[in-house]
């Protein structure tokens, strides 16, 4: 267990909705990164947040857009979802400043949009 | 870009040592990690390798990187059926301050009584 939660587990939407999937990070932590899995792939890099700022982002359109809060707790929120944004979410906290940068991944929150 | 290739599948019989093999190809990667992940779940950090270093052993783990062929393998020695997980090599240049991993596309090892 690395001590970071995601909620929620399971989750069904369609095409053309919002989704809004949150991630609790470690005790300590102030960075959060989120990734997403498809079946078969490995984790793709959405973006990451560092006290509250978005502080890189891999190569994904504006309607993935994050936040992160004073508790270091974050959202990754989708809108106009499609059919391949069915995936597995994961988060990712870490301490930074440490070295090095190690992250410690919730269990993810699988998303399947019909 | 970056780009982190690794075989799909490994099969091996208990006890026995298996070997599972990445490449990568960015020259400016800082660390190299090894996670593992179980069905259903995220992904649990194994071990990591700085790549000024050419071996890393952690109990039944060894991590080899040839940097200059950029090839790294993790051995695990004694293999178990609990073992059976998908393996993500990723390598993390250093970028603002932090390492973003570039993750394989995973290893799926089957381990066999």
């Amino acid at each position: 267990e690395t001590g970071v939660t995601q909620s929620p587990t399971h989750l069904i939407k369609t095409r053309g909705q919002q989704v809004t999937l949150r991630c609790s990070s470690q005790s300590g932590h102030n960075t959060v990164s989120w990734y997403q899995q498809a079946l078969g792939q490995g984790p793709q890099f959405i973006f990451q947040y560092y006290r509250e700022e978005e502080n890189g982002r891999g190569n994904f359109p504006p309607r993935f857009s994050g936040l992160q809060f004073p508790n270091y707790s974050s959202e990754l929120n989708v809108n106009a979802l499609e059919l391949d944004d069915s995936a597995l979410y994961l988060c990712a906290s870490s301490p930074r400043g440490e070295n090095p940068d190690t992250q410690y991944f919730g269990p993810g929150t699988r998303l399947t949009v019909l | 870009g970056e780009d982190v290739e690794q075989s799909l599948f490994l099969s091996v019989r208990e006890g026995d040592s298996s070997v599972i093999n990445c490449t990568y190809t960015d020259s400016s990667s800082t660390y190299l990690y090894w996670y593992k992940q179980e069905p259903g779940a995220g992904l649990q950090l194994l071990t990591y390798i700085f790549s000024n270093m050419d071996m890393k052993q952690d109990q039944r783990l060894t991590v080899l990187l040839n940097k200059k062929d950029k090839h790294l393998s993790l051995r695990i020695a004694d293999t178990q059926t609990g073992d059976s997980a998908i393996y993500f090599c990723a390598d993390a240049p250093a970028s603002g301050g932090s390492y973003i991993p570039t993750f394989g596309r995973g290893t799926s090892l089957i381990v066999h009584p």
